[in-house]
């Protein structure tokens, strides 16, 4: 079975600019996450979809935050403009989304630096 | 407020030895606890997943205990491997889908 893929896994880019991040899950999970990861720390749920809807947002920064999941499977995630706080690991993660006890398989993220 | 504390934050152990991880949390309501494996890296990787009515549950080496009266929970890593170094992550889901993480323990097992 493949597991959920991400790319690019690095990114190094100026504050001010812009940056997307892609996220393939696991073939017929209804569930996606955005994960952010700060150095140290464990990961903060960004947004959460279960199919092409969003479940919850409450942790976004919408104002320079956005993520969308068309037709229910792949996922982009882009952060616009970017600040010098954003530097962090962006997991993306995926369920069945049919029970409680779902395992979340996580990406292996992608590392951006904001300089 | 809802979190989720674990403790040491690091730790170095021999090859070989035994070693345990401690997990404290105020998530309410709760729905289950879950013990994540995060190499250098890479994602995190599920352990175990255990809910109110279980209080120990085995992966190979990896045993983790949950006491849902006291809030408290356990991962006990037996005849540590080389392979065992990672960051351990507590995490408890309050409900459907809806997780709230620990910061983690660094584990470092040295020959």
């Amino acid at each position: 079975e493949a597991g959920v893929a991400q790319s690019p896994r690095y990114k190094i880019i100026e504050k001010r600019q812009s940056v997307a991040f892609w996220c393939n899950p696991i073939s017929g999970h209804a569930t996606l996450y955005w994960y952010q990861q700060i150095l140290g720390q464990g990961p903060k749920l960004l947004i959460q979809f279960q199919n092409n809807g969003v479940v919850d947002d409450s942790q976004l920064p919408k104002d320079r935050f956005s993520a969308e999941r068309l037709k229910g499977v792949d996922s982009t995630l882009k952060i616009q403009p970017a600040k010098l706080e954003d530097s962090a690991v962006y997991l993306c993660a995926s369920s069945t989304g049919q029970e409680s006890t779902d395992t979340q398989y996580f990406g292996p993220g992608t590392r951006l630096t904001v300089l | 407020k809802n979190q989720v504390e674990q403790s040491p934050q690091s730790l170095i152990i021999l090859e070989g030895k035994n070693c345990t991880l401690q997990c404290n949390y105020t998530v309410s309501p709760f729905s289950n606890l879950r013990w994540y494996k995060q190499d250098t890296g890479r994602g995190p990787v599920s352990l175990t997943i255990m809910t109110f009515s279980e209080n120990t549950k085995s992966n190979g080496r990896y045993t983790a205990t949950l006491d849902a009266d006291t809030k408290q929970s356990s991962l006990h890593i037996t005849a540590s491997q080389l392979s065992d170094s990672a960051s351990y992550i507590c995490v408890v889901s309050r409900s459907w889908g809806k997780l709230q993480f620990g910061a983690g323990t660094q584990v470092v097992v040295t020959p």
